[in-house]
């Protein structure tokens, strides 16, 4: 079966530094999301990749799937407080019935 | 905004004892979808549903039931509730008419087997 494995586990960044979160697939991607959680509430959707080489921004969150589709990475330029949270990446089941996870990726920004 | 509630958001309750979730959803969206979230384990899939009484297993079914007798809502139950249990549920739906596609999730519901 297909897993999702993102790195780090964890991350403490000052605030206005740069970061990079990776998400890794053991098989092809053919549907790559990414969404961020905060503690205690749902998940809120940022980016969808889809085609191999794909990449899209939201404000100053870049989000990139890899040629080989097999990896994405979400990345963040001077970040602020209002960016902690955990970032999640899912991607479509092998049955494409529904969407698989990472573990998540917990970001931390002192100020 | 996705238009999705779920409820109660938060409830404890006693090994064995049933409980049923509710997702409730305002945009006629077709497929609905049931997640445990628990720590070291991310986000797995209980159940979906692609339609008005069509409903398939996820990745950990055993142990929950689902209904879907209205569009708008999807019933989780835990018929005798365990500790193992014990976790945040979310329900999500898909926009499109198709099963791959952004999913948006409800608040969720932390649930406590004692």
């Amino acid at each position: 079966s297909q897993e999702l494995e993102q790195s780090p586990q964890s991350l403490i960044v000052q605030e206005g530094k740069n970061l990079t979160i990776n998400c890794t697939s053991s098989k092809t991607l053919y549907g790559l999301y990414w969404y961020k959680q905060k503690y205690g509430e749902g998940l809120i959707f940022l980016m969808m990749l889809q085609k191999g080489g794909e990449e899209k921004s939201h404000e100053k969150i870049t989000a990139k799937l890899d040629e080989k589709k097999q990896q994405s990475s979400l990345h963040i330029t001077a970040s602020q407080p209002s960016h902690a949270g955990i970032y999640l990446c899912g991607a479509d089941n092998q049955a494409g019935t529904a969407l698989i996870f990472g573990k998540g990726t917990t970001l931390s920004v002192s100020s | 905004d996705a238009g999705i509630t779920q409820s109660p958001r938060h409830k404890v309750t006693e090994t064995g004892t049933p409980v049923t979730l509710r997702c409730h959803q305002t945009e006629n969206h077709r497929y609905m979808y049931w997640y445990r979230q628990d720590p070291g384990h991310g986000l797995r899939l209980i159940h979906y549903s692609y339609g008005v009484k069509d409903t398939d297993k996820g990745e950990v079914s055993d142990g929950y039931s689902v209904s879907r007798s209205k569009t708008e809502d999807f019933l989780l139950t835990l018929e005798s509730a365990t500790s193992s249990q014990t976790s945040v549920y979310f329900c999500a739906i898909s926009r499109l008419q198709t099963s791959t596609d952004t999913q948006y999730f409800g608040p969720g519901t932390r649930l406590t087997v004692l």
